[in-house]
């Protein structure tokens, strides 16, 4: 089945460390997005990709940072920059086209120890 | 700055009871207003997606239409497994590839 696959589902985080969220899709889609969803809030975007080795920033970049390396894979880093990183994270893919489905991931929670 | 505002916030509905519900949004040239449907802890699955006034679509027991300035989710006859949470998002002409979010309605549909 194509599809997005997302991992872990549950992540922990430590004072000063970094982590990162794993996003892999087999759709062939060219743009890939990296979502945060806090409760009661919609969601936020925080970078975005639509080819390989470029990436841009999302309304709150800070504090995080990615790669596309291969086009079907496009990781995330919460680093330690990142002050409340407590949220669910959800990656989504979708083709150039004009219409912008997304589909999305079954997301990560990351919760801060 | 593209905005989308959803309510209510919550609803509760007996089964078979038909509601709405309401996201007015306001953008700079509308390109797509899109419904998704989100279940507890997993990613939003799509439901449709609206590109002008006047416009309908309808899948099962939904029916989403769009004015100018909002767009309703309509649920007819409503069932225990429509319970969820629905998401509105907007693309505007404004934006290079980013959709605005509503921060959703969460529909309890009791049996």
């Amino acid at each position: 089945d194509g599809g997005i696959t997302q991992s872990p589902k549950y992540l922990f985080r430590k004072e000063g460390q970094n982590v990162t969220l794993s996003c892999e899709q087999n759709l062939n889609h060219d743009a890939m997005y990296w979502y945060r969803q806090d409760p009661g809030q919609g969601l936020r975007l925080i970078y975005y990709s639509q080819i390989v080795n470029d990436f841009q920033k999302g309304d709150i970049a800070e504090g995080y940072s990615v790669s596309r390396e291969k086009k079907e894979s496009f990781p995330l880093t919460v680093t330690s920059a990142q002050k409340n990183p407590t949220a669910f994270y959800l990656c989504a893919s979708s083709t150039l086209d004009a219409n912008e489905k997304l589909f999305f991931g079954s997301g990560t929670q990351l919760s801060v120890l | 700055e593209d905005q989308v505002t959803q309510s209510p916030e919550a609803l509760r509905l007996q089964e078979g009871e038909s509601s709405s519900l309401n996201c007015s949004y306001t953008v700079s040239g509308l390109r797509g207003l899109f419904w998704y449907r989100q279940d507890p802890g997993k990613g939003p699955e799509f439901l449709f997606t609206l590109y002008s006034a006047g416009e309908e679509k309808e899948k099962e027991r939904l029916k989403a239409t769009l004015t100018k300035k909002e767009s309703f989710l309509h649920i007819t006859a409503p069932k225990p497994e429509d319970s969820a949470t629905y998401l509105c998002a907007v693309h505007g002409s404004g934006s290079a590839r980013q959709l605005t979010f509503g921060s959703g309605t969460q529909l309890t549909v009791l049996p």
